[in-house]
């Protein structure tokens, strides 16, 4: 059964430093993966996908199919970082997206 | 200009009411979607048409019906709330199915 999973429930680190955001994933087909960012008070958002490789707002995440992972870093932390983060994996042909439980990340200054 | 617009942002209502939360989009998708995010912020996919045809429905209870009455709208009807419906629900649209998919700004229905 397809399954993304985030370990991590909360994530505080300190401005400036450097950000992990943990995705593993469970898919038997090939994966398209997705990470999305909610501010507060704010809509879902989509923030990169794996397909396009890009870094958008100073993130960037590989997806590393031998360790079925898709990992959200940054090298240096902002305060506006502060959202949750939720990373979606597609259903190819099913036309869904299966979320993990997301991550709320805590820049503190 | 919204892309995906839900309306009531807001929604308190008694167990056993039924009521209705309205999405639209204007971004020409094809596909549009209903999640679910409880209390714990997990999200979870309830249904997904496809050009007005529903494609996905994600064991919801029948007390939920959607409605899609042209490409650009998605309807959610509950019928006899329970305090469990309490939830965030989200509207979202895509083209194409598994592409981007963008997001209304969610509509808060507490039961009580």
């Amino acid at each position: 059964a397809q399954r993304v999973t985030q370990p991590e429930k909360l994530l505080s680190v300190f401005k400036g430093a450097p950000v992990e955001l943990k995705c593993n994933y469970s898919y038997s087909g090939s994966p398209e993966l997705f990470w999305y960012v909610q501010y507060s008070r704010q809509r879902l958002q989509l923030l990169l996908r794996h397909i396009s490789r890009e870094s958008i707002k100073g993130f960037t995440a590989d997806l590393n199919k031998g360790e079925t992972s898709f990992h959200l870093k940054k090298p240096f932390a902002q305060e506006e970082d502060s959202a949750m983060y939720y990373c979606a994996l597609a259903i190819q042909g099913a036309q869904k997206l299966v979320f993990g439980q997301g991550t709320r990340l805590t820049i503190n200054p | 200009d919204t892309a995906v617009s839900q309306t009531p942002k807001y929604l308190v209502t008694q167990m056993g009411n039924d009521k209705s939360i309205k999405c639209e989009q204007n971004l020409g998708h094809d596909t549009m979607y209903w999640y679910k995010q409880d209390s714990k912020k997990f999200l979870k996919i309830m249904f997904s048409y496809n050009n007005k045809e529903l494609i996905i429905n994600e064991t919801v209870p029948n007390r939920f019906s959607p409605k899609s009455p042209d490409k650009a709208h998605l309807n959610l009807h509950i019928n006899s709330l329970e305090l469990g419906d309490s939830a965030v629900y989200f509207c979202a649209s895509s083209q194409g199915g598994t592409a981007e998919a963008f997001f209304g700004q969610g509509t808060r229905l507490t039961v009580v």
